[in-house]
C-alpha cells in the first residue's frame, strides 16, 4: 500500500544541522515535497524534487533522494528558532502528478536556544 | 497574489448540524484541492476539482460530505449529519495543472 514514514521528533541545538528523513513506497513518483506547518497554521511548501534528481539544494535546504532506497532527506543549515515546525515529507504516486499527495506523519523539529 | 483563503477558521458544532466551508484559491489557479487532518497525522486526500470539474474523490469521503466549485473560482465543502469523527482541520490547497500544491490556512472543527 502507499505508505510516507517518518521520525516523530528531531531536537537540535541553535547554529546546527538538522536532518529529517522520510521513506516513500511508490518508485514511481515524479515529485517529492517538503513541506512545514507551524501552530494553527496550513503548510508551507518548502521545497521539492523531481525524482530524476539526486540533490537539490536552496539556501539553507539541502534536499537528498535516494530512489533505490525511496529515501529522501531535508538538511537544514545554522538551524534557527523560527525553523521549530512540523515538517512533512509528500510524494504524488504514479506518474500522473495529480497533486493527490501521501503525506507522511510529520516531523517535530524542536530547536533549542 | 493573496495566498489560498478559507472560511471560517474555526467551527463548533453539536453532533448532526450541518457545516460549509469555503476556499478561495490562488487567483488563476485551475486546480483546487481538499484535504483533511487529524491531531498528530499529516493531511489525507479528500477530492480535487480541474476548474468546475470534480475529478477525483477519496473513500474517505462518505456521501455525507459534498464539494462543489460551481464557477470554477471558489469552492465549498458541506458536510452534513456531523460525527464527532468529522472533527479535524479541513485544509484547501491550490495549483496550476501540475505546479505544486499551495495551502490555506485550514478550517478547525470541532464537533461537541
Amino acid at each position: 500500500g502507499e505508505d510516507v514514514e517518518q521520525s516523530l521528533f528531531l531536537s537540535v541545538r541553535e547554529g546546527d544541522s538538522s536532518v529529517i528523513n522520510c521513506t516513500y513506497t511508490d518508485s514511481s513518483s515524479t515529485y517529492l515535497y517538503w513541506y512545514k506547518q507551524e501552530p494553527g497554521a496550513g503548510l508551507q511548501l518548502l521545497t521539492y524534487i523531481f525524482s530524476n534528481m539526486d540533490m537539490k539544494q536552496d539556501q539553507r535546504l539541502t534536499v537528498l533522494l535516494n530512489k533505490k532506497d525511496k529515501h529522501l532527506s531535508l538538511r537544514i543549515a545554522d538551524t534557527q528558532t523560527g525553523d521549530s515546525a512540523i515538517y512533512f515529507c509528500a510524494e504524488n504516486p504514479g506518474s500522473s502528478n495529480t497533486g493527490k499527495l501521501i503525506f507522511g506523519q510529520g516531523t517535530t523539529l524542536q530547536v533549542k536556544p | 497574489d493573496t495566498g489560498v483563503s478559507q472560511n471560517p477558521r474555526h467551527k463548533i458544532t453539536k453532533r448532526g448540524q450541518n457545516v460549509t466551508f469555503r476556499c478561495d484559491p490562488i487567483s488563476e489557479h485551475n486546480r483546487l484541492y481538499w484535504y483533511r487532518q487529524t491531531l498528530g497525522q499529516g493531511p489525507e486526500f479528500l477530492t480535487y476539482f480541474q476548474n468546475e470539474a470534480q475529478l477525483e474523490k477519496s473513500r474517505l469521503l462518505s456521501d455525507r460530505f459534498s464539494a462543489e466549485r460551481p464557477k470554477g473560482s471558489f469552492s465549498t465543502l458541506e458536510i452534513q449529519r456531523t460525527e464527532q469523527g468529522d472533527s479535524a482541520m479541513y485544509l484547501c490547497a491550490s495549483s496550476v495543472d501540475n505546479s505544486p500544491l499551495h495551502f490555506g490556512n485550514g478550517t478547525r472543527l470541532t464537533v461537541t
